[in-house]
């Protein structure tokens, strides 16, 4: 159990666009998502802890309007890159967290590169 | 922020060696964790420490908890190929807290 998948797992777009990607908890309610963008050979950094049903908490220097985030459902959250960059170029991971398990525990998702040109 | 010094920053392993990470912190952690990640995707839970002086194995691999909560260390015993990849360790402060990450740790093969 507690698998978490990311949709779509590669993306490119072209520079002004808007790029939406979805992390879902498949077998678990998830109340808390967290958003981590990861550069090459560099550590995940968060970018944002996101609650079912309230705004999200977004980490100093991260841009809450560029970086939408939406944890709509028990299952289900968005990050949407708005006006893309080519510095936006990333890996994002998001990760999900079960209330009735320990609190440290954070299940992955795969990732989504992004690209863009 | 919080800052996770994590090293070595790679190495390379031999098949059948014992290799050897750590992390310090400047502040105290009530929570450490080490992840493995593969290129492309994400993170893998290996180990969770969550008491001072813990040591824990999960087959080839030990991680203890340093008893100033402000290290730990992982240990891989007899690698073996597909120990190849990056680890990372995790701090955590408190019950449902955002995590703390390492730089990383590249494991690589010899060639």
């Amino acid at each position: 159990g507690a698998v978490v998948s990311q949709h779509p797992s590669w993306v490119i777009c072209k520079s002004g666009t808007s790029v939406k990607i979805e992390c879902r908890s498949l077998d678990f309610q998830a109340t808390t998502m967290f958003w981590y963008r990861q550069f090459p050979k560099q550590s995940l950094m968060l970018m944002a802890t996101s609650n079912e049903g309230s705004k999200a908490t977004y980490e100093q220097g991260v841009e809450k309007d560029k970086f939408l985030i939406n944890h709509a459902s028990l299952t289900l959250s968005t990050l949407t890159v708005t006006s893309a960059h080519p510095e936006d170029s990333s890996f994002y991971i998001c990760s999900a967290r079960r209330p009735e398990g320990r609190a440290y525990e954070q299940y992955f998702g795969p990732g989504t590169r992004l690209t863009v040109t | 922020g919080q800052q996770l010094n994590q090293s070595p920053q790679s190495m390379f392993i031999q098949e059948g060696e014992d290799v050897s990470m750590n992390c310090t912190s400047s502040s105290i952690f009530n929570t450490w964790l080490w992840y493995k990640q593969d290129p492309g995707e994400g993170p893998v839970l290996l180990i969770a420490l969550y008491k001072a002086g813990e040591l824990t194995s999960n087959g080839r691999l030990t991680a203890q908890f340093g008893i100033t909560r402000k290290d730990s260390f992982l240990n891989i015993s007899a690698s073996i190929p597909s120990d190849v990849g990056i680890y990372f360790c995790a701090g955590q402060f408190a019950a449902g807290n955002k995590l703390t990450f390492g730089g990383g740790t590249r494991v690589l093969v010899k060639p």
